[in-house]
């Protein structure tokens, strides 16, 4: 069974800082990869989506994200948050094609220091 | 667009009474999700449906759980009856280019 880890559970990032949450999936074949942004009570948003191509994908908010096969990786980076940022980050992935339901990490929450 | 649409958005109830959840996809999305999300097991997919048909129900806990999509622009999720580890935010997605939109979600408080 396909499985996604986001091992940190929290993470701590002064203003301006960069970030770097991190995601590791366990899937036999290549899978879609996704990363969705919750603010608290709010539903889930789409940051970025990859399937194919260029490893290096762009999302909205200044966020990117990087595939590396090698690593079964697709870690979340922003060269400088802000406090806006602040925020439950998950990270999901489902089978190529997309036919199937999501299978979501635990979440990391991002808190953005002044 | 205005996104897929959930009601309530909060419901509380008591022990052993009945729950009904609707979702109101996008326009042109043709598969629907239902999520559960809780602070123990995170998010979770309960049920989803392509073209108005049930495909996959695996995740739906007990038969306490029935869920309906009698349309391509409206689905129910019903809890009956309601427990109160039943508490907890249920989303519903659809889809479109492979791509889940997900709703504002339900907070459902059951005492």
């Amino acid at each position: 069974a396909q499985s996604v880890t986001q091992p940190d559970i929290h993470i701590t990032v002064s203003e301006g800082a960069s970030l770097e949450l991190r995601c590791n999936y366990s899937y036999g074949a290549t899978p879609y990869l996704f990363w969705y942004v919750q603010s608290p009570g709010q539903g889930l948003q789409l940051l970025l989506k990859y399937f194919s191509g260029d490893t290096l994908v762009q999302g909205i908010k200044g966020f990117e994200a990087e595939f590396k096969r090698s690593q079964s990786s697709f870690n979340l980076r922003k060269p400088s948050v802000h406090w806006s940022d602040a925020a439950e980050y998950f990270c999901a992935v489902v089978e190529s094609g997309g036919a199937d339901g999501l299978t979501f990490g635990k979440g990391t929450h991002l808190i953005i220091q002044p | 667009d205005a996104g897929v649409i959930q009601s309530p958005r909060h419901e509380v109830t008591e022990m052993g009474q009945e729950v009904t959840l609707r979702c109101k996809p996008i326009s042109g999305h043709n598969s629907l999700f239902w999520y559960r999300q809780t602070m123990m097991r995170g998010l979770e997919l309960l049920i989803y449906f392509n073209n108005n048909v049930p495909i996959d129900d695996s995740g739906m806990p007990e038969d306490r759980f029935s869920a309906k999509m009698p349309n391509a622009s409206f689905s129910t999720l019903k809890i009956q009856p309601s427990e109160p580890r039943d508490s907890a935010v249920y989303f519903c997605a659809s889809t479109q280019s492979d791509t889940q939109y997900f709703g504002p979600g339900t907070r459902l408080t059951v005492l």
